[in-house]
Formats: C-alpha cells, sequence, structure tokens
C-alpha cells in the first residue's frame, strides 16, 4: 500500500514551452500533497505544498506563475512547469500524506519526474 | 533553526559491516524523525522512523537511535550489504506542521 505515482517518468521539452506532471496517490486518499524539486547529489527542496480544493502554498522564492500547482481530486495533483527554461531541468519529486489509517505525518513519495529543458 | 545536519557526506562499508548515519537538529519543536532511502532516479522510500517518546526502534537491520537531550539521531544498518547502497536522506518535522526539513544526504557504498 502507500504508492504514489507520477508521470511521465522523464520529459524532454524545448525552451518556452509548458510541462505537466501529473502525482497520483494509488490506493490512498491525500488531501495534501507536497512538491519538491532536487538537483544531482542535493537534497531535496521543498517547492510548494498543495492541498486539495485550495490554493496551493509556495516556498519562499518559488515562483508560483512559473510553477503552477493544481490539486484537483483527493488522488491527484499536478505541476506545470510553465515557459520553460534550461535552468529549470531538474529532477521534480511528489509525495503524499496519508492520512488513513496510518501513522500521521507519513509522507510517501512519488518515482520522480526527470525534465530536461533544452 | 529549522536545520537537519546530516553526517558523513559519503560512507565507504565493508559487507557485513555497521553503517552509521547521524543527524543533528536545533528546533526542539520537532517531534518526527524519518529516514529516506534513495537509489539514482528514483524517488526516496521512507525506511524507518521515530517519534521522540523512544530513544530506540529497531526494524529488522534498520535502527534508529535518538538521543532527546542532545538533539541527535541516527540510524543503523547492520549487516551491510551491496544492495544497501544508495543515498539516504534524514528529515524532521512538527506535528500538525507536515512540512518535512531534510538532511543533506548521505552516500553510502557497501564494497564486497
Amino acid at each position: 500500500g502507500a504508492v504514489v505515482s507520477q508521470h511521465p517518468s522523464w520529459v524532454i521539452c524545448k525552451s518556452g514551452t509548458s510541462v505537466k506532471i501529473e502525482c497520483r496517490s494509488l490506493d490512498f486518499q491525500a488531501t495534501t500533497m507536497f512538491w519538491y524539486r532536487q538537483f544531482p547529489k542535493q537534497s531535496l527542496m521543498l517547492m510548494a505544498t498543495s492541498n486539495e480544493g485550495s490554493k496551493a502554498t509556495y516556498e519562499q522564492g518559488v515562483e508560483k506563475d512559473k510553477f503552477l500547482i493544481n490539486h484537483a481530486s483527493l488522488t491527484l495533483s499536478t505541476l506545470t512547469v510553465t515557459s520553460a527554461h534550461p535552468e529549470d531541468s531538474s529532477f521534480y519529486i511528489c509525495s503524499a500524506r496519508d492520512l488513513q489509517g496510518r501513522a500521521t505525518d507519513t509522507q510517501y513519495f512519488g518515482p520522480g519526474t526527470r525534465l530536461t529543458v533544452l | 533553526q529549522q536545520q537537519v545536519k546530516q553526517s558523513p557526506q559519503s560512507l565507504i562499508v565493508q559487507k557485513g559491516g555497521i553503517s552509521i548515519i547521524n543527524c543533528a537538529y536545533e528546533n526542539t519543536a520537532f517531534d518526527y524523525f524519518p529516514w529516506y532511502q534513495q537509489f539514482p532516479g528514483k524517488g526516496p522510500a521512507l525506511l524507518i522512523a521515530i517519534r521522540p517518546d523512544v530513544s530506540e526502534k529497531k526494524e529488522g537491520r534498520f535502527t534508529i537511535s535518538f538521543n532527546k537531550s542532545a538533539k541527535q539521531f541516527s540510524l543503523h544498518i547492520m549487516d551491510s550489504q551491496p544492495g544497501d547502497s544508495a543515498t539516504y536522506f534524514c528529515a524532521a518535522s512538527i506535528f500538525g506542521n507536515e512540512k518535512l526539513t531534510f538532511g543533506t544526504g548521505t552516500r553510502l557504498t557497501i564494497i564486497p
């Protein structure tokens, strides 16, 4: 149980285009999902907290107009990188917090999406 | 005050040995301390977690030791195997806050 999926697993796009990444909790409901960014050999940096049915909360320094987050249902959150540029190339990882019958505060991570902007 | 300091940055251990990774925190409000294992190109996977009401938690070959007064916690991997070679992250959070603060990671390599 507690499986989180991401789609796509990798994407290559041209500079100036937009890319959408999906994050799904497959066997549990997640009222809260998180989006992280990870550069090679570095730790995870929280970008934003996504709450179902409300606006996402962005961390300081993260451009909300560039990284659009939508959490339309209890099992799906999407991150759209708008007008992507090479510096947006990174590994994007989502996580979901499982509140149903499990230990609270446990976050389960998706497999990540490798974004390369040419 | 939100930082979690992790050491060492990299660690090489012989197969069968004990791998030890340490983390220290400053924020005394932290009350949930998970460890994550990450393989290259994959997302982190929850390994084991502890709350401050216990000083040790063991799951199979993995043990967390927690020292509340020193604000330190560590991961011990007994009988380390080549399959344990990965990057390990400690983290901390405050109950109800939801956000995880991650350590900087330790790249563990188990050699035959």
